[in-house]
């Protein structure tokens, strides 16, 4: 079980924009923690796609874009390409343990139609 | 470039040891903190440890506590995971990955696949 929760799936086709949601607690996206995203192509480890909530990292196009209120993030992906087929995963800080925690969301798969 | 290597995967019985290596290069190993996590084929991602940039501390998951060892050699560039005590649930890929302030991983490993069976 998962302490962040995302939606199994999303689809859309070539060209539209979708959004990928990531509800957390008021320990840790509530608590003021960044969420951070991470893109794993079949077959390869995650790679880093946006942190800080809304940062991208160099060479991640603008297509990827994030944002944090509340409880909760968004990932959004405008202009749909078929590379971007994927699983996406949201993290975060999780402060309800003494010590250090991070914690993952569950993924969500990003079918391109 | 940043590149991650991790080693030492493989087959192992329950409740014996395995030890994982992941060599860096590409940056200033002793500056960044540390991270195993590991993938369930077929499911998520689940943060195991983390060790300081100088080994000072280390932290785990509940579900690996008392049973692994996360540690550095930063004369060498290697993070390391001694695993205690498999367990069949422990069976997933293991990635090493790289640290930043902001509590996120920026760089990853390519894994290594640990089968834990009889």
């Amino acid at each position: 079980q998962s302490v962040l929760t995302q939606p199994p799936s999303v689809s859309g086709a070539p060209g539209q924009r979708v959004t990928i949601s990531c509800t957390g607690t008021s320990s840790n996206i509530g608590a003021g923690f960044d969420v951070h995203w991470y893109q794993q192509l079949p077959g390869t480890a995650p790679k880093l796609l946006i942190f800080g909530s809304t940062n991208r990292p160099s060479g991640v196009p603008d297509r990827f874009s994030g944002s944090k209120s509340g409880t909760s993030a968004s990932l959004a992906i405008t202009g749909l390409q078929t590379e971007d087929e994927a699983e996406y995963y949201c993290q975060s800080f999780d402060s309800s343990l003494s010590v250090p925690n991070f914690v993952f969301g569950s993924g969500t798969k990003v079918t391109v139609l | 470039q940043v590149h991650l290597v991790e080693s030492g995967g493989g087959v192992v019985q329950p409740g014996r040891s395995l030890r994982l290596s992941c060599a860096a290069s590409g940056f200033t190993f002793n500056s960044h903190g540390m991270h195993w996590v590991r993938q369930t084929p077929g499911k998520g991602l689940e943060w195991v440890a983390v060790v300081w940039h100088d080994g000072s501390n280390k932290y785990y998951a509940d579900s690996v506590k008392g049973r692994f060892t996360i540690s550095r050699d930063n004369s060498k560039n290697t993070l390391y995971l001694q695993m205690n005590n498999l367990r069949a649930e422990d069976t997933a890929v293991y990635f090493c990955a790289k640290g930043n302030l902001g509590h996120h991983f920026d760089y990853w490993g390519q894994g290594t696949l640990v089968t834990v069976s009889s």
